[in-house]
């Protein structure tokens, strides 16, 4: 399969806890982008990544939330201290590097359930 | 502020019918324009783009139109079909700085015999 990987396609995390999404992009990919779906709602971006280099985190909350994409491995997206409104589906998308309007790629997401 | 909207949450069309979705966006700097099906517990899967700069694109059974003054588009599908039945999103490109995705809120397709 050589599309956008992301795992684990489901996690469960108690109140406080972290959770670390994964994201491996397709093949010849350098760019990743991680979206996020509240239910009912369309996807909202959060972070745009390169490798090692985060180029707009305009979507990213100010606190808890990380992301990287490091040059070796897949991209992560780190929330510290989970609460129940961090509950959603988590999307990674990738795109080439020819340019501007590549169409984005997306993975199956990483549905984030908070007890 | 919802900068791309969907103003229809769901729409019914027979088998062999044409299907119109429709998109709304309010950002004139928007560059591209990107439709994207999604089906339950996957990814959005890529259907068909149309830069700014056209009005018309056609892909098999998928036409998106442009009408950039109305900051309009539009996808048709035809003949629509059962395989058909999903989300569709609406995305438009922001291209002065990132390529960051900005997503309308999808129109449900149910597509019946």
């Amino acid at each position: 399969n050589a599309g956008v990987m992301q795992n684990p396609r489901h996690l469960v995390r108690r109140r406080g806890q972290e959770a670390r999404l994964r994201c491996s992009p397709m093949k010849g990919h350098s760019h990743v982008y991680w979206y996020r779906q509240l239910p009912e709602e369309g996807l909202k971006f959060m972070v745009y990544l390169q490798k090692e280099n985060i180029i707009d985190e305009s979507g990213m909350p100010k606190e808890r939330f990380s992301a990287e994409f490091p040059k070796e491995g897949p991209s992560i997206l780190r929330i510290q201290q989970v609460v129940r409104g961090d509950s959603a589906a988590y999307f990674c998308a990738s795109s080439p590097p020819e340019g501007r309007g590549q169409p984005q790629h997306f993975g199956d997401g990483t549905r984030l359930s908070i007890l | 502020d919802q900068q791309v909207k969907q103003n229809s949450p769901s729409l019914s069309v027979q088998e062999g019918r044409i299907s119109i979705l429709n998109c709304d966006y309010t950002n004139s700097m928007f560059d591209y324009f990107l439709w994207y099906k999604k089906y339950p517990a996957e990814g959005p899967t890529f259907l068909i783009s149309i830069s700014s700069i056209k009005d018309k694109n056609e892909d098999g059974r998928f036409t998106v139109f442009l009408n950039k003054s109305a900051k309009h588009l539009s996808l048709h599908i035809v003949p629509s079909q059962p395989g058909d039945s999903a989300v569709y999103f609406c995305a438009a490109l922001v291209s002065y700085n990132t390529d960051k995705l900005i997503f309308g809120t999808g129109t449900r397709l149910q597509v019946f015999p």
